[in-house]
């Protein structure tokens, strides 16, 4: 069964602080891993990543994958208090679908 | 350029009544996808239309949920009859192509949160 695991669940940090959200899947058809940031309702979308190794950049937020070890982080660096969030990440397939992992909550503290 | 279009954005219903819930996807977007998202858990697809023709409704409980998508623009999901588990965000995207495409990024609507009682 294909899944996308997220850790940690939740985090809580402090403002400045660098982050590093973990996300490995297991999945058949594999196309692309996807991060989004789901503040109230909507998730909005953040980064597509097709190709190992090849770091996408936007601000402070990064992003990589290891398709090799089946996995993708994100790091937030200087966090800041609207950085707190529930960042998801899926998997995408060759048909468009997404499976999403259960997302990590992190809040930023002041 | 507008963005997925969601109503209502809130509802609540007891168990056993019936609910619609209705999508605009961004122009030009042909494929559509309906998720659920239960509070704590990643969104779940419950089904995908590629125009007016369904892709994947592996995970909708057809006994219950049924969705259209008519003219191949907005859709419906309908939930009849209710139940508690239902309560959850139902969350409409859409995606310029039909994927075979290299990982096609998906644009949400704001949700409608439902609250079955």
């Amino acid at each position: 069964e294909d899944k996308v695991v997220q850790s940690p669940l939740s985090l809580v940090v402090h403002e400045g602080d660098t982050v590093t959200l973990n996300c490995s899947y297991e999945v058949t058809n594999f196309r692309s891993l996807l991060w989004y940031k789901q503040e109230k309702k909507a998730p909005t979308f953040l980064f597509m990543l097709t190709s190992s190794g090849i770091e996408k950049k936007s601000g402070r937020l990064s992003s990589i994958l290891d398709k090799k070890e089946l996995f993708s982080i994100l790091n937030i660096t200087a966090t800041q208090t609207g950085d707190s969030a529930v960042y998801l990440c899926a998997s995408g397939s060759n048909t468009g679908k997404l499976i999403f992992g259960q997302g990590t909550t992190l809040q930023v503290k002041p | 350029e507008a963005g997925v279009a969601q109503s209502p954005r809130y509802k609540i219903i007891e168990k056993r009544q019936s609910v619609a819930f209705w999508c605009n996807p961004i122009s030009g977007h042909a494929t559509l996808y309906w998720y659920q998202q239960i509070l704590g858990q990643g969104p779940k697809l419950l089904i995908q239309f590629q125009n007016n023709g369904v892709v994947d409704d592996s995970q909708l409980p057809k006994d219950r949920f049924s969705a259209e998508r008519l003219k191949g623009v907005d859709s419906t999901l309908k939930i009849q009859p209710a139940k508690l588990e239902d309560s959850a965000v139902y969350l409409c995207a859409s995606s310029l192509r039909y994927s075979g495409v290299l990982g096609e990024t998906q644009y949400f609507g704001p949700g409608t949160r439902l609250l079955v009682l």
